[in-house]
C-alpha cells in the first residue's frame, strides 16, 4: 500500500527565510502526491499536487515541489517565508486518481519574526 | 468558487448517542470522500461514493454508515457514539471525469464532533 512519511514533526524558521518541508513516499508505481495545509481549526487546502510531466510544480501562495523518482521524494519548498503560513503542513499519496489519500503525520511550521 | 459545504460544524452528543453529518460537494461534483481527524492526527480516510455507490473503503467502524444521495450529497450516521469517536470529521469531493488532472480532492472545513 502506498504511504507517505513527513521526518519532521515540528520547524521553526524566521520570517523571511526559506523553507523546505521533507516528503518521502513509498509506492511500486508512480503516485499521485498532493501537499496540503491546515490552519488551526480549519479544513485543509490544497497547495499543489503532481500527477506526471514536469517534477517542479508550482503552487498556490508561493510554494513550489520536486517530485523526485529516485529519492522517492516530493518536498515542499518556499523561498522567503510570511508569518501567516504559519501551519500544519500534509503531504498526501493517492494510489490512483479519484481513490482514499493516505496522509502522512504532518509538519507544524513555526514563524518567528 | 463553490467549496465543500458541511454541516453542522460543531456538534456535541452523549455516549451512546447518534449523529448524522451532511456533505454538500463542490457543484458537478460526482465524487465524496469521508476523513476522520483525531487530536493532533493525520486524517484517515473512511468511506467514499462515486455515483451514489461506494467506491472505496477504508477504516470505517461498523457502527458508521454513510450513503450519497441522488443530489450527490452525502450523509455520515454515526451510531452507539463513542469518547473516541471525538475528532473533526472532513468531506471531500471531486470529479471523476476520466482524465487525470481533475479527480483532485477538495476538502470542506470539517465538522467537529464532541462526544461527552
Amino acid at each position: 500500500a502506498q504511504s507517505v512519511t513527513q521526518p519532521d514533526i515540528h520547524i521553526t524558521v524566521s520570517e523571511g527565510a526559506s523553507l523546505e518541508l521533507r516528503c518521502n513516499y513509498s509506492y511500486g508505481a508512480t503516485p499521485y502526491l498532493f501537499w496540503y495545509v491546515q490552519s488551526p481549526g480549519q479544513g485543509l487546502q490544497l497547495l499543489l499536487k503532481y500527477f506526471s510531466g514536469d517534477t517542479l510544480v508550482q503552487g498556490i501562495k508561493g510554494f513550489e515541489a520536486e517530485f523526485k523518482r529516485s529519492q522517492s521524494s516530493f518536498n515542499l519548498r518556499k523561498p522567503s517565508v510570511h508569518w501567516s503560513d504559519a501551519a500544519e503542513y500534509f503531504c498526501a499519496v493517492g494510489a490512483d486518481s479519484g481513490y482514499a489519500l493516505n496522509f502522512g503525520k504532518g509538519t507544524s511550521l513555526l514563524v518567528t519574526p | 468558487a463553490a467549496g465543500v459545504i458541511q454541516s453542522p460544524r460543531h456538534l456535541i452528543k452523549e455516549k451512546r448517542e447518534t449523529a448524522t453529518l451532511k456533505c454538500y460537494p463542490i457543484p458537478r461534483h460526482d465524487t465524496v470522500y469521508w476523513y476522520q481527524q483525531g487530536p493532533g492526527q493525520d486524517p484517515q480516510f473512511l468511506i467514499s461514493f462515486y455515483e451514489k455507490m461506494q467506491s472505496d473503503k477504508g477504516s470505517i467502524p461498523d457502527r458508521f454508515s454513510a450513503q450519497q444521495f441522488s443530489d450527490y450529497h452525502s450523509e455520515l450516521n454515526m451510531s452507539s457514539l463513542e469518547l473516541g469517536d471525538s475528532a473533526l470529521y472532513f468531506c471531500a469531493s471531486s470529479l471523476a471525469s476520466g482524465a487525470l488532472y481533475t479527480d483532485t480532492q477538495y476538502f470542506g472545513p470539517g465538522t467537529r464532533l464532541t462526544v461527552l
